[in-house]
């Protein structure tokens, strides 16, 4: 079955970059897709099909793929960007998510 | 606005079936060509998808989960269910009714519920 790396934290300090990996094998080769989890909810989607922002999120977040790593940008980061973010794929009619990666901005 | 709702029981006893319901407000279930899916949460931990169900009703299933799992749709109520059996402590979770759009290699969970917590305990 495909599997999905993530570092399980990051840290970034406020009004920097974060960046936050997903690795898999030939993970360019697929889209990629971003949610955003905060204390409590539901997730949200951010990123779909690797680099496209649903209506509502801010220019801050961008995504990129290619080669074995999927990369969520975000730019100027904010208190309020503090959460859990999942990366996932489709793989042979499977949905797979990454472990998650906890964002502290510092 | 769309909006999903998860209902049913908080407290399942090991071995018996969960069942919960998502209700679809604020347009039809059957509108758009979406898929319809489940998706849990134990507590800490990540996400795994359960399952969906495509607009044309065909069903698909997480292979760790496909012998106990069941999900249905009732286009006339605008909502979509989940059978899980057999359940132990390991299903404990937040569960999650979601949205699916996709298309030619893709499938995304653009629109969420907000969650509800089953306890598996005696």
């Amino acid at each position: 079955s495909y599997e999905l790396t993530q570092p399980l934290s990051v840290s970034v300090a406020l009004g920097q970059t974060a960046r936050i990996t997903c690795g898999g094998n030939n993970i360019g080769s697929k889209n990629v897709h971003w949610y955003q989890q905060k204390p409590g909810q539901a997730p949200v989607l951010v990123i779909y099909r690797d680099s496209n922002r649903p209506s509502g999120i801010p220019e801050r977040f961008s995504g990129s793929n290619s080669g074995n790593t999927a990369t969520l940008t975000i730019s100027r980061a904010q208190a309020g960007d503090e959460a859990d973010y999942y990366c996932q794929v489709w793989d042979s009619s499977t949905e797979v998510f990454g472990g998650g990666t906890k964002l502290t901005v510092l | 606005q769309l909006q999903l709702q998860e209902s049913g029981s908080g407290l399942v006893k090991p071995s018996q079936t969960l069942s919960l319901t998502c209700a679809v407000s604020g347009g039809s279930i059957s509108s758009g060509g979406y898929s319809w899916s489940w998706i849990r949460q134990p507590p800490g931990k990540g996400l795994e998808w359960i399952g969906y169900i495509y607009h044309s009703g065909s069903t698909y299933y997480n292979p760790s989960l496909k012998s106990r799992v069941t999900i249905s749709v009732d286009r006339s109520k605008n909502q979509f269910s989940l059978k899980l059996s057999s359940v132990t402590a390991a299903d404990t979770a937040v569960y999650y009714c979601a949205r699916v759009d996709y298309g030619d290699s893709y499938w995304y969970f653009d629109l969420w519920g907000r969650g509800t917590l089953v306890t598996v305990s005696s």
